[in-house]
């Protein structure tokens, strides 16, 4: 079982709609989690960043953690085609600089005009 | 703008023959890191420097080694490139100073293809 699991996709939904994006992890010790943004043939850029259980909320993007659960959740809000990437989650155990990073293997999203 | 760099953007080369590629950042972050990403998978941690202190991946290759001669700069060499090397390796860097937010920030990628 990997230690984070991602649904590949792809997801496409029209221009507007609200656009929910889930992971679930089994290592209960993970406690920053973490949305990165993909564009095609870039690196990831960071979108979100939360730590332990809660909503964060910036712009469009919210990211919800539910630490009992052990899922992690980005909703975009009136999705835009820029928005049309891959969505990456990750999640560490610490947040110190060299605490390696756990990689969910990304949703594909399009957002149709 | 301070950022992640990396050299170049496409990297074309031959089965078995050695490749290096660069990673430059204007952040002075303490901590510099290599992905490698395969397409539709996710970035898998090949080794990271903190400072100078080189921390290899249980699983990466001897194939793959890295320099990093300054704080600024860090280089991934492949020895002897197969064809289930090629990928795009990410550079990746962040802070250290415990307790703040030190996530990873990434450079554009090297899309390397073995001939």
């Amino acid at each position: 079982q990997k230690e984070v699991e991602q649904d590949p996709g792809p997801l496409s939904v029209p221009e507007g709609a609200i656009v929910s994006l889930n992971c679930t992890y089994s290592n209960s010790a993970f406690q920053y989690f973490m949305w990165y943004r993909q564009y095609s043939r870039k690196g990831p850029e960071l979108l979100m960043y939360t730590y332990s259980s809660g909503n964060k909320e910036d712009g469009r993007f919210t990211a919800q953690v539910d630490k009992s659960s052990k899922y992690i959740s980005l909703f975009i809000r009136d999705s835009q085609p820029s928005d049309s990437a891959t969505y990456l989650c990750a999640m560490s155990k610490s947040n110190f600089g060299n605490e390696k990073l756990t990689f969910g293997t990304g949703t594909r999203l399009t957002i149709i005009p | 703008d301070a950022m992640v760099i990396q050299n170049p953007r496409y990297q074309v080369t031959q089965f078995g023959k050695p490749v290096t590629l660069s990673c430059s950042q204007t952040l002075n972050h303490n901590v510099m890191y290599w992905y490698q990403q395969k397409s539709s998978q996710a970035p898998k941690l090949l080794f990271h420097y903190y400072d100078k202190d080189f921390n290899n991946e249980a699983d990466t290759p001897d194939n793959f080694q890295s320099r990093r001669p300054n704080t600024s700069f860090c280089f991934l060499d492949i020895r002897s490139p197969g064809l289930g090397d090629a990928a795009m390796y990410l550079c990746a860097t962040s802070r250290d100073v415990g307790g703040g937010t030190d996530t990873q920030y990434f450079g554009p990628g090297t899309r390397l293809t073995v001939l």
